[in-house]
């Protein structure tokens, strides 16, 4: 089973910023936290990861809580092609650590 | 960054024959790559571990003599769906895992059995 808790749904404004909150209570110390979205119809694309420190690439930031047990994904100015299911999963870095994917937040951007 | 490819990205076949799906790393070598399944409005289920080298290992309740995986190179998994029946219909996405333990993945498949 996942081990992530993420909301069903999300709209937002195109050019505005998206929040996308991911719960992940019972995490373990060797654990990262990962994001994909999947845009209909196509593999899952990497947004980014993080164990503890709070990340930002150029295609989004994550926000990890002190305490590890949630995390939030911040797309800063959502467009219309950020519209995909985001996926929030906790993950081993090892070889086997395997990629059990949720139900997603569907996030609807909205001109 | 890396790049999977997966060939076909649709294929239509009839009932009761095998459809082999191929997935590819093309700028890095994979020692360990995995198949997922997506059906319709749902997310995407992990099938199986494929080793380059070694048997595939099969997550629960999938049946590893329908679903036959083989990783005979570093580049190279294959899937084939044995015997297709309609409930296999589905979108088939493989993932590579690179050296730095990053995990790729591909364009999916989709298959239809008519």
């Amino acid at each position: 089973d996942a081990k992530t808790t993420q909301p069903p749904s999300m709209d937002c404004a195109e050019g505005r910023a998206a929040n996308l909150p991911c719960n992940h209570s019972t995490i373990s110390g060797n654990e990262y936290v990962y994001w994909y979205r999947q845009i209909h119809s196509q593999g899952p694309q990497y947004i980014i990861h993080g164990l503890k420190n709070n990340e930002t690439n150029e295609m989004a930031s994550l926000i990890i809580t002190e305490d590890r047990k949630s995390s939030t994904l911040i797309l800063p100015h959502a467009t219309l092609r950020d519209t995909a299911v985001y996926y929030c999963i906790v993950r081993n870095l090892g070889n086997t650590g395997k990629l059990i994917f949720g139900q997603g937040t569907t996030l609807q951007v909205k001109p | 960054g890396a790049v999977v490819s997966q060939h076909p990205s649709r294929v239509i076949c009839k009932s009761g024959t095998s459809v082999k799906i191929e997935c590819r790393s093309l700028d890095f070598q994979a020692t360990t790559m995995f198949w997922y399944r997506q059906f319709p409005k749902q997310s995407l289920m992990l099938m199986a571990t494929s080793n380059e080298g070694s048997k595939a290992t099969y997550e629960q309740g999938v049946e590893k003599d329908k679903f036959l995986i083989n990783h005979a190179s570093l580049t190279l998994s294959t899937l084939t769906v044995t015997s297709a029946h309609p409930e296999d219909s589905s979108f088939y996405i493989c993932s590579a895992v690179s050296k730095g333990y990053e995990q790729y993945f591909g364009p999916g498949t989709r298959l239809t059995v008519t």
